[in-house]
C-alpha cells in the first residue's frame, strides 16, 4: 500500500505562498498523486492530481520530481478561506479490476492562515 | 458536492437499532464509494460499487451493508453488529475511468 506522510499542521498569513510537502517512497509505476481539501463537517473537494512534472489549475499547482518519491502542493497566495485540512493520496480509487492500489488517506495537514 | 445528496446530515440512533443513510447522484457515475471518518483519522473505505447490482467490501466492511439496486443510489446500513458506529459518513462517486472522486457533504451519526 503506498503510505504518504505530510505535516501534521502548517501555519501561513494571508497573500503568502503555502508549499506542503508530502512523502510517498514506495509509490508504484502506476500510482497518481492527488491532492483534496477538507472544511470541517463537509466531504472532501479534490484540488488537483498529476503523475509527474508539474501540473497548475486555477486553484494550485503540484510539482513531482523525477523519481516521484515526494510531491509539492503550492497554493499561491492563500487567503482565510484556505484554511482547511490538505490531504495527500498515492494510488488509483478502487475502481478498475483487479487494482490492488487503493487510496489510503492519511491524517491530512491541517493549514491555518491567518489575518 | 452539488450532484450528490446525502441525508440526513445529523441522525441520532438508540444503541442496537440498525440505521440507514441515503446517498443519491445525478452525475451519472458508475462508480460509487462509502467511507467513514472519525476525529483526527483520515477517511477509511467500507463499500464500494462499481456498477449496478454489484459492490466490493472495503477495508473496514464489517457491522455495515449496501446495496446498488438503481445507479443513482447506494444506501449504506449501519445494523447493530457495528460496535462503534458514532461517525462521520461520506458518500462518494466517480465516473468511469477516472481517479477524481467526488464526495457529498456527510452524515454525522450519534449513536445513543
Amino acid at each position: 500500500l503506498a503510505k504518504t506522510t505530510q505535516p501534521i499542521s502548517m501555519d501561513s498569513y494571508e497573500g503568502q505562498e503555502v508549499n506542503i510537502t508530502c512523502s510517498h517512497n514506495n509509490i508504484a509505476t502506476n500510482d497518481y498523486i492527488t491532492w483534496y481539501q477538507q472544511f470541517p463537517s463537509q466531504g472532501p473537494r479534490f484540488i488537483i492530481q498529476g503523475y509527474k512534472t508539474k501540473v497548475t489549475n486555477e486553484v494550485a499547482s503540484l510539482f513531482i520530481p523525477a523519481d516521484r518519491k515526494s510531491s509539492t502542493l503550492s497554493l499561491p497566495r492563500v487567503s482565510l478561506s484556505d484554511t482547511a485540512v490538505y490531504y495527500c493520496l498515492v494510488g488509483v480509487l478502487p475502481f478498475h479490476a483487479g487494482n490492488n492500489r487503493k487510496l489510503i488517506w492519511g491524517l491530512g495537514t491541517s493549514l491555518a492562515v491567518n489575518p | 458536492d452539488g450532484g450528490i445528496t446525502q441525508s440526513p446530515k445529523y441522525l441520532f440512533r438508540k444503541e442496537g437499532q440498525n440505521v440507514t443513510l441515503s446517498c443519491e447522484q445525478n452525475l451519472n457515475h458508475d462508480a460509487m464509494y462509502w467511507y467513514r471518518q472519525d476525529p483526527g483519522q483520515g477517511l477509511r473505505l467500507i463499500y464500494y460499487s462499481q456498477i449496478v447490482n454489484d459492490f466490493q467490501k472495503g477495508d473496514i466492511a464489517e457491522g455495515y451493508s449496501v446495496s446498488r439496486e438503481k445507479k443513482e443510489s447506494f444506501p449504506l446500513t449501519v445494523t447493530s453488529a457495528q460496535k462503534n458506529p458514532t461517525a462521520f459518513y461520506l458518500c462518494a462517486t466517480a465516473p468511469r475511468g477516472d481517479t477524481e472522486a467526488f464526495f457529498g457533504q456527510g452524515t454525522r451519526l450519534t449513536v445513543v
